[in-house]
């Protein structure tokens, strides 16, 4: 069963901290995203990345950073946390080429940033 | 700009009644058009991909067609497992980005 994992469901963390959060899926995929998710909003791209070491902004990348050193793993790292940045975080990944299709997500981490 | 828009934002259904549910873009040129099922405190699983104008796809109790300006979600005689938040988002050919809808929360009761 082809699986996206975040590495925390729940997270809680004080303004100003820096909070890493991991993705790591096991399809092989070459594509690799991340989004927040708020009520009202949708779902909305701030990363994503083509390939390991590849990374290109979405629509909102300001106050986060991303890192992809291997394939199977694409991490989202807020340098400094602040309340505005409270959300629901959810990773996704696709297989190769400009036509995403279907894009598999991971269950989302709730970050709550005090 | 390109965007989406879902109608309506909430749906309330008796068991066996049967709705639609709406997506509309404005997109230049459109590679695919996208659906999605979102249950609560999970992440969207997937359901279809339209490519064209005239386009059907079904699953289930699950119809999706495709216009030049919208997506219908029709959902024939729905069971209350159905309910969910659909979501839809759209591809263009202008960037290599999907745009998702708010999305539209569906409650079918028994």
């Amino acid at each position: 069963d082809v699986k996206v994992t975040q590495s925390s469901r729940y997270l809680v963390k004080r303004t100003g901290e820096k909070v890493f959060l991991e993705c790591v899926q096991d399809m092989d995929h070459e594509n690799m995203f991340w989004y927040r998710q708020d009520p009202g909003l949708g779902l909305r791209l701030i990363y994503f990345s083509y390939d390991v070491k590849m990374k290109e902004k979405g629509d909102i990348p300001e106050g986060y950073s991303v890192s992809r050193e291997k394939k199977e793993r694409f991490s989202l790292i807020l340098e400094s946390a602040s309340t505005n940045q409270t959300s629901m975080y959810l990773c996704a990944s696709s297989p190769p080429g400009i036509s995403y299709n279907e894009q598999f997500f991971g269950p989302g981490t709730r970050l709550t940033v005090l | 700009e390109d965007q989406v828009t879902q109608s309506p934002e909430a749906l309330r259904l008796q068991e066996g009644e049967s709705s639609s549910l709406n997506c509309s873009y404005t997109v230049s040129g459109l590679r695919g058009l996208f659906w999605y099922r979102q249950d609560p405190g999970k992440g969207p699983e997937f359901l279809f991909t339209l490519y064209s104008a005239g386009e059907e796809k079904e699953k289930e109790r699950l119809k999706a067609t495709l216009t030049k300006k919208e997506s219908f979600l029709h959902i024939t005689a729905p069971k209350p497992e159905d309910s969910a938040t659909y979501l839809c988002a759209v591809q263009g050919f202008s960037y290599d980005k999907v745009i998702f809808g708010p999305g539209t929360s569906l409650s079918v009761i028994p």
